[in-house]
């Protein structure tokens, strides 16, 4: 089955510095990326995603790109604002055939703190 | 009109005991599904519905029991609770297996001792 891996765990920078958030994905039939944020006592809330035939996505100060030969996705978030602070989670999936799709396989997360 | 609705918010009850957690979409969606996240923040999907069929039972100890009446809904029952039962679940929806853009509840807080 699917196996994503996220990095760091953890990410403190100050408001205004850009964050970075890092993953990886084993199975080669995932198609679609998403990233969601967590805020503390809430439910995950999707942010951004990204299919598998292109390679980068911006939306305001959050983009995401996307390196399929390597297997790897990555969030960049500029300007961070201290209501940035929260949890995130990369994800995997098939959008459509296969034997899971329809599954969403999670990262571990990561925790922001943007320090005002 | 909140898209994605768990009952109830907080649970604590004692091991051994039953109790069932419900889930309700207004979305419109054909596909719903129920996801653990543990005291790590790790979350891991534990069930897919598609127009109230089973898809996916992702290794799940037969103490949970989901139950989908109608595709707005898909509730679920955990027999016999125990300690490590304790997380907070989440209910999810999307339009259907092949968008998995899900939109997830406020989560079920479970708490056995």
């Amino acid at each position: 089955g699917e196996n994503v891996e996220q990095h760091p765990s953890t990410l403190s920078v100050q408001e205004g510095d850009s964050a970075v958030i890092k993953c990886t994905y084993s199975d080669s039939a995932s198609n679609y990326f998403p990233w969601y944020k967590q805020e503390l006592g809430k439910g995950p809330q999707l942010i951004i995603d990204i299919r598998s035939n292109v390679g980068e996505k911006k939306d305001q100060r959050i983009a995401v790109t996307l390196n399929k030969t390597a297997k790897h996705f990555s969030l960049h978030i500029t300007e961070t604002q201290p209501e940035d602070s929260a949890v995130y989670f990369c994800a995997a999936s098939q959008r459509a055939g296969g034997t899971s799709y329809g599954k969403l396989t999670f990262g571990q997360g990561t925790i922001l703190t943007v320090h005002p | 009109d909140t898209a994605v609705s768990q009952t109830p918010k907080y649970l604590v009850t004692q091991m051994g005991n039953d109790k069932s957690i419900k889930c309700e979409q207004n979305l419109g969606h054909d596909t719903m599904y129920w996801y653990k996240q543990d005291s790590k923040k790790f979350l891991k999907i534990m069930f897919s519905y598609n127009n109230k069929e089973l898809i996916i039972n992702e290794t799940v100890p037969n103490r949970f029991s989901p139950k989908s009446p109608d595709k707005a809904h898909l509730n679920l029952h955990i027999n016999s609770l125990e300690l490590g039962d304790s997380a907070v679940y989440f209910c999810a929806s999307s339009q259907g297996l092949s968008n998995t853009e899900a939109f997830f509840g406020q989560g079920t807080r479970l708490t056995v001792v």
